[in-house]
């Protein structure tokens, strides 16, 4: 199973500025994955990182709010940008392997706070 | 895109109190369901996959079972301990979207 690590864990940020997330994965994985969970919302997919091309965003995620990053196989980004408190969540990254099906593996999320 | 729901959104139980929530999909075009376990600051775990309709797998004190027919699987806690508090999450295989999650607080 793929190991991820997120980075950072938790942050305070005022509102208007951007902070970007980070995802290393301990092996190489054509597409990763980028979700949010609200407070009392379901974790929500919010785009897919390809590598060598543009991300692929879900209705209601427009890559000027969140830019994504994939320069490699193993690597990728996520930026929150201008934020608002309407923001604050938890971000998570994923990768997925097929075991009976598409079984996603985690990122250990990031707490984002904008006040 | 299927539709995931998770009930109840949280639960509150003794410690020793057994519990169940449910997570309810789609019954049309079913392929497998997982179960995840998200603990508070760590990634969250798969616990189960269910595939056949009348499945029930069983991890220690925590088991599953999964009708396919009318669209729901139980996710059971048996004895429950503080270090069973988390947020459990299904999903259908196949798709990348989850359920809201039942937020399990285990009191001692």
């Amino acid at each position: 199973s793929a190991v991820i690590s997120q980075k950072p864990s938790r942050d305070i940020c005022q509102r208007g500025t951007s902070l970007t997330i980070q995802c290393q994965v301990d092996s190489q994985v054509t597409m990763m994955f980028w979700y949010r969970q609200q407070p009392g919302q379901s974790l929500t997919l919010i785009a897919t990182a390809n590598q060598g091309s543009e991300a692929t965003y879900e209705s209601g995620f427009v890559i000027d709010k969140f830019p994504i990053s994939r320069p490699n196989l193993t690597f990728s980004t996520l930026t929150v940008s201008n934020m608002s408190p309407e923001d604050s969540s938890i971000y998570l990254c994923s990768v997925v392997e097929q075991v009976q099906g598409t079984e996603a593996f985690f990122g250990q999320g990031t707490r984002l706070t904008v006040v | 895109i299927l539709n995931v729901e998770q009930s109840p959104q949280s639960l509150h139980v003794q410690e020793g109190d057994s519990t169940n929530f449910t997570c309810s999909f789609p019954s049309s075009n079913f392929y497998a369901l997982h179960w995840y376990r998200w603990e508070t600051a760590k990634s969250p775990e798969a616990l189960f996959v269910m595939t056949l309709n009348g499945d029930e797998k069983k991890k220690g004190r925590i088991s599953a079972t999964l009708n396919t027919k009318e669209g729901y699987s139980y996710l059971y806690i048996k004895g429950s301990q503080p270090e069973d508090s988390a947020t459990y999450l299904c999903a259908p295989a196949r798709q990348l979207t989850f359920g809201s999650g039942t937020q399990l607080t285990v009191l001692p």
